[in-house]
């Protein structure tokens, strides 16, 4: 267990609205990152961050935004909802000096 | 064009009877590495293979790399329920990201 939770587990929401979903950790890592996971796609990354303030994209970034202001909180940020982006999040991070990546329980979004 | 295909992306079989897995690319890597994960939770990581030709043992689980570290395996013996789950293979692109596989989704029978 690496201490991490992500909030809020489960959300349904309608297209065009903003969504925000969030990543805690209690272990002071540096390395943050949001993927997510869609039939068939495996999972695929969205944002990471390899510090407070210094983040970068993944793969499928379009339509997503993050936030990095203090080490324990990575933010992601969906501005406007499509149901493209209906799927599974997850937040992981990956310890100093390790390429082990330890994910959190994940976040279901689904988009009307 | 996914830069890791796992075969096959469906595999649903008996308890008792062993099984395998693939991960491909047209890529050279440095380390491989084999995630497991069952249904809502995140993935875990079961090993990692740095060695073209290396082979690794977990309990009932072998994974090999390829010797020209493009490709790897993992076979199960005598498979239980519990393996049951999504098994991924990653590698680390660049100093700081990961990709991973598209996965091969495990159904053991009891």
């Amino acid at each position: 267990d690496a201490g991490i939770t992500q909030s809020p587990r489960h959300k349904v929401t309608e297209t065009g609205t903003p969504v925000t979903l969030r990543c805690h950790q209690t272990e002071n890592h540096r390395y943050m990152y949001w993927y997510r996971q869609d039939p068939g796609h495996g999972l695929r990354l969205i944002h990471y961050s390899y510090g407070v303030k210094d983040t970068d994209k993944g793969e499928v970034s379009d339509g997503y935004s993050v936030s990095r202001s203090k080490t324990e909180d990575f933010l992601l940020t969906l501005e406007s909802a499509t149901s493209s982006q209906t799927s599974v999040y997850f937040c992981a991070i990956t310890p100093a000096g390790t390429d082990t990546q330890y994910f959190g329980p994940g976040t279901r979004l689904t988009v009307l | 064009t996914q830069l890791l295909e796992q075969s096959p992306q469906f595999l649903s079989i008996q308890e008792g009877e062993n099984l395998t897995v693939y991960c491909n690319s047209s890529s050279v890597f440095s380390s491989l590495q084999w995630y497991r994960q069952e249904p809502g939770e995140g993935p875990v990581l079961l090993v990692t293979v740095v060695t073209g030709g290396e082979v690794k043992k977990l309990k009932r689980l072998t994974f090999q790399f390829g010797d020209a570290r493009k490709d790897s395996s993992l076979h199960i013996t005598a498979a239980q329920p519990g393996d049951t789950g999504l098994y991924l293979c990653a590698v680390k692109s660049g100093t700081y990201k990961y990709i991973f596989g598209t996965g091969t989704r495990l159904k053991v029978l009891a």
